[in-house]
Parts: structure tokens; sequence; C-alpha cells
């Protein structure tokens, strides 16, 4: 069965600091991967999002994403993290049309002063 | 972008009474839509795939009769949570399926419902 690990629970980072959370997916082929940031109390809201093509994507709000299909990993990165970027970030996997997303847990991101 | 659009986003129920929440794909069509529940501090949980004119699929452990799905068109999907009790109080959230196959999910923005 497909599944989705984010092994970093609660991250906390300094603000300006680099930031790089962790997303290792489990399944057959290349599926589609996604990474959601969450606010409390709010809906989703699409980072990023890989189908195909370039490894590397670029994504909203100075995010960015890279797939490593020997590593089944698709790590969220950015250089410099601001106050605003703390909330929950949810790594997901698609892996046909009709189906449900599969999600990680998710991870905390706390910026600190 | 395809817009998501979720009602109410939040509600407050009696015990034992019924609640609605509607979930409208404004600006596509969505053959598919997903509704996932989701608990403090935790991950978005399946529990059903709606398909526009068939009967929704219910994911293992989740109860069909008190969570009723319809998909009766292909712009809106509804959960109505039955005879409400305080363990039902969560954060419900409703993705629509994209277009052109890529498996690429818009989402509402989410339902609190509070049972007291």
């Amino acid at each position: 069965a497909q599944s989705v690990t984010q092994p970093d629970i609660h991250i906390t980072v300094s603000e300006g600091a680099s930031l790089e959370l962790r997303c290792n997916y489990s399944y057959g082929a290349t599926p589609y991967l996604f990474w959601y940031v969450q606010s409390p109390g709010q809906g989703l809201q699409l980072l990023l999002k890989y189908f195909s093509g370039d490894t590397l994507v670029q994504g909203i709000k100075g995010f960015e994403a890279e797939f490593k299909r020997s590593q089944s990993s698709f790590n969220l990165r950015k250089p410099s993290v601001h106050w605003s970027d703390a909330a929950e970030y949810f790594c997901a996997v698609g892996v046909q049309a009709g189906t449900a997303l599969i999600f990680g847990k998710g991870t905390t991101l706390s910026v600190s002063s | 972008g395809a817009v998501v659009s979720q009602h109410p986003s939040w509600v407050i129920c009696k015990s034992g009474t019924s609640v609605k929440i509607e979930c409208r794909s404004l600006d596509f069509q969505a053959t598919t839509m997903f509704w996932y529940r989701q608990f403090p501090k935790q991950s978005l949980m399946l529990m059903a795939t709606s398909n526009e004119g068939s009967k929704a699929t219910y994911e293992q452990g989740v109860e069909k009769d008190k969570f009723l799905i319809n998909h009766a068109s292909l712009t809106l999907s509804t959960l109505t949570v039955t005879s409400a009790h305080p363990e039902d109080s969560s954060f419900y959230i409703c993705s629509a399926d994209g277009v052109g196959g890529k498996t690429e999910a818009f989402f509402g923005q989410g339902t609190r419902l509070t049972v007291v």
C-alpha cells in the first residue's frame, strides 16, 4: 500500500534561517507529489506540486522542493524562513485520477525570533 | 485556478441534531469529491469518496449511516452528520479532483463542527 512519511513531527527554526522539511513515500512507480500548508483553523493551501519533468519544483512563498527518485523523497526547502511561515506542513501523494491523496502526518513548523 | 467552496466555515449544533456541509466546485466540474476529517494536530483522514450520480465509497470504520454523502451534481457534494454527538466534533474538509486526470486535488476551506 502507498504511504507517506514525514519523519519530523515538529521543527523550530530561527527567522532568516534555512528550512528543509522531509518527505518520503512508498509507491511502486513515480506518484504525483504535493506539499500543502495549513494555518490553524484553516484549510489547505497548495505550495507546490510535481507531476513530471524537472525534479526541482518552485512553489509559492519562496518554497521549492526536489524530487529524488532514488531516495523516494520530495523534501521541501526555503532559504530564509519568515515568522509568517509558522504553520503545519503536509506532504501528499497522488497515484491516479479519481483516488484521494495520501497524506503524511504533517510537520509543525515554529519560527523563533 | 480551480476553486472549491465549502459551507459553512463553522457550525455549532446540539447533540442529536443533524448538520449538512456543502462542498461546491465553483469554476469546474468535479466528477469525484473527497471528504476528510481532521482531529486537532493530526493529519487528514479520508472518510469517503463521492462520485457524481452514484453511492459514496466509505473508508473502513466510517459509519455510512451517520455520515451521509450525496453528490447529486457535478459541482456539489454534501456531507450530512446525522444525530451528531460531541465525539463528532472535528474539522471536516472536502476536496475535488482536478481536471485533466492529473490527480490534483483542490480543497475547500474546511468546516469546524462543534457538537454541544
